[in-house]
Order: C-alpha cells, then sequence, then structure tokens
C-alpha cells in the first residue's frame, strides 16, 4: 500500500462546476496535510494546509479532513480553465523531522 | 524576492562529472528540505537540514549524493559522479519550523545528465 494515494486521472470538469479532489493515507499518526498545485514544468505551489478534522475555506478551496477514515479532499469551486494542472496531496507523517510525503498526483482539467 | 531561490536553473552534466545544486531558504526560514522529481513520478524527499546540522536523510541514495547547510551561504545538494537516472528536477522547500508548519517551494533546478 502507498503511503499517500492519490487517483491519477485526468479528472475533467466543465468551467463553473466544482472539481472534487480525494487522496488517503496509510498512516494514522499523521499530522498536517497539504495540497499544492504544479503547472507542468513548474514548481509545486502551496494552495491548502489542514491538520484539524472538518472543513477550512480559503476562496475558492475547501479542504476536508477525516483522520479516522485516513482521508483529505480538495474542492474546487467554481472552476476555471487557469486551474487546470496537476494536484499534490501531501502528508506529514509522524517522525516529526518534516518531511513531506506525496501522492502521485491528479491532473484537471476545466474545459471552456 | 523574499521567496525560496535556486540554482542554476538548468544544469546540464556529462556523466561521470559533478553537479551542485544550490538553494536560498526563504526569508525567516531555517529548515530546508530537498526533494526530487523523476520524470513522470511523484516528488520524493531526500533529505532535511537545519543550519550546519543533516536532520533526516532517510532519502538520500546511500552514495553518491550529499548535502550540506553551512552557518553561512545557501544549502547544496552535491551529486558526484552522475550517471544519466540522476537526470531529474531537485526542488529544494524551505519553512519556519517543522511541525504543522508549510512548506514554500523554490523554482528547481532541472539536472540533465548526458
Amino acid at each position: 500500500q502507498k503511503e499517500v494515494e492519490q487517483n491519477s486521472g485526468p479528472l475533467s470538469v466543465p468551467e463553473g462546476a466544482i472539481a472534487s479532489l480525494n487522496c488517503t493515507y496509510s498512516d494514522r499518526g499523521s499530522q498536517s496535510f497539504f495540497w499544492y498545485r504544479q503547472y507542468s514544468g513548474k514548481s509545486p505551489e502551496l494552495i491548502m494546509f489542514i491538520y484539524s478534522n472538518g472543513d477550512k475555506e480559503d476562496g475558492r478551496f475547501t479542504a476536508q479532513l477525516n483522520k479516522a477514515s485516513q482521508y483529505v479532499s480538495l474542492l474546487i469551486r467554481d472552476s476555471q480553465p487557469s486551474d487546470s494542472a496537476t494536484y499534490l496531496c501531501a502528508v506529514n507523517p509522524p517522525s516529526n523531522t518534516g518531511k513531506l510525503i506525496f501522492g502521485q498526483g491528479t491532473t484537471l482539467q476545466v474545459k471552456p | 524576492n523574499a521567496g525560496v531561490m535556486q540554482n542554476p536553473r538548468h544544469l546540464v552534466r556529462r556523466r561521470g562529472q559533478e553537479a551542485r545544486l544550490r538553494c536560498s531558504p526563504m526569508k525567516g526560514h531555517s529548515h530546508v528540505y530537498w526533494y526530487r522529481q523523476l520524470p513522470e513520478e511523484g516528488l520524493k524527499f531526500m533529505v532535511y537540514l537545519q543550519k550546519e546540522n543533516i536532520i533526516d536523510e532517510s532519502g538520500m541514495p546511500k552514495e553518491r549524493f550529499s548535502a550540506e547547510f553551512p552557518k553561512e551561504g545557501p544549502s547544496i545538494l552535491r551529486i558526484q559522479q552522475v550517471v544519466r537516472g540522476d537526470s531529474a528536477a531537485y526542488f529544494c522547500a524551505s519553512s519556519q519550523g517543522t511541525v504543522l508548519q508549510e512548506q514554500y517551494f523554490g523554482p528547481g533546478t532541472r539536472l540533465t545528465v548526458t
């Protein structure tokens, strides 16, 4: 079992729709969870950071965390073609060294 | 620009040469992480450093790779005797602390070994 799993996609949604990206992790003691966006040929850009169960909203983005189910998701409302990118889920395992374990990423395509 | 800086952005080396990648963390950050992204693969943690100390090198290949973060100057990732399989994007990230702290990434160094 991979430590952090994501569906590679591509996930295709029409412009204006809600895109839902999912991620599961294997280490129950993991403490913090991150969503990064990566455009082709570019570096990862931090979008959201969550460490408490529940929802965290920032503009069009909502991160959801369920530690009991070991599940974290990212919702993008009013999706725009500029949101088309690979979305990386990252987990900070309980080693307390700060390293992040990344999933393979989900490719999102927002069609005009 | 107070972001994470990396140089060079592109580096071409012949097999057997040495590659040196540099990273200056974001202002106010004292924790540096190196990650590698091989073509068509995900980001993999390599090493975590604080000033003058290697804290976690569990992701570093045992041979040819080393990292340092001296008291003065940037963090350096060094790859000796490069091979074609070292061709990848190498990203540096920095944070203020470790627990519950965001990591911000630099633009990366794309290493090509010919």
